[in-house]
């Protein structure tokens, strides 16, 4: 268990329908990211939010859309689906902390698998 | 923006065997950071590298920092089929600060036959 926790693990749904995934950082992390990861290819980054403020923004469409809340739980939110949005979505998260090399390294959580129909 | 090559994409080995896996980037870096995502779970990070010629181990596992800071390579010694999964490549680029976003390459799956 990494100690980050991403619900739901499995998500099927249909084209146009709207889907929330939820990301729950590891204690003390400050900071989330989100990752798409589709078939056979790598992570590709999304967005970044630290302290419930956007940070990066990565290849994200502009039907999706993410938040990090007062406790630090990230949720992102992907409308008007398609089949190409089928995907593991994977948050990730890390303390990020200035000078501190060791403070940025990310660490996963198992992932949600969206399927798109 | 920055990109990691890591190749070939795929790779089989006979189990026992040693393996190498290099990744390069066309900027300095100057974090490198090893995942390996088995099956269905999230990259699960192997080992870190912060300084130029770095040289860490993790049990069988060994991976250097590159002297240009432009590359890194990962060793398996003595293979499992345990061992099989996606290799990932990470790396943070040194001109952006501690809290620049971290890059990866697009990973290498690795098979293991026994």
């Amino acid at each position: 268990d990494s100690g980050v926790t991403q619900t739901p693990k499995h998500l099927i749904t249909a084209t146009g329908q709207r889907v929330t995934l939820r990301c729950s950082p590891r204690s003390g992390d400050l900071s989330v990211y989100w990752y798409q990861q589709s078939l056979d290819q790598g992570l590709q980054f999304l967005i970044q939010y630290y302290n419930g403020e956007e940070r990066a923004k990565g290849n994200i469409l502009e039907r999706f859309s993410a938040q990090q809340f007062p406790d630090l739980h990230s949720e992102l939110n992907l409308s008007s689906l398609e089949l190409g949005d089928s995907a593991l979505y994977f948050c990730a998260s890390s303390v990020e902390r200035t000078g501190d090399s060791g403070a940025n390294v990310l660490t996963f959580g198992a992932g949600s698998r969206l399927t798109v129909l | 923006g920055q990109q990691l090559n890591q190749s070939p994409q795929s790779m089989f080995i006979q189990e026992g065997e040693d393996v190498s896996m290099n990744c390069t980037s066309s900027s300095i870096f100057n974090t490198w950071l090893w995942y390996k995502q088995d099956p269905g779970e999230g990259p699960v990070l192997l080992i870190a590298l912060y300084k130029a010629g770095e040289l860490t181990s993790n049990g069988r596992l060994t991976a250097q920092f590159g002297i240009t800071r432009k590359d890194s390579f990962l060793n398996i010694s003595a293979s499992i089929p345990s061992d099989v999964g996606i290799y990932f490549c990470a790396g943070r680029p040194s001109f952006t600060g501690a809290n620049s976003k971290l890059t990866f390459g697009k990973g290498i799956t690795l098979s293991v036959r026994p």
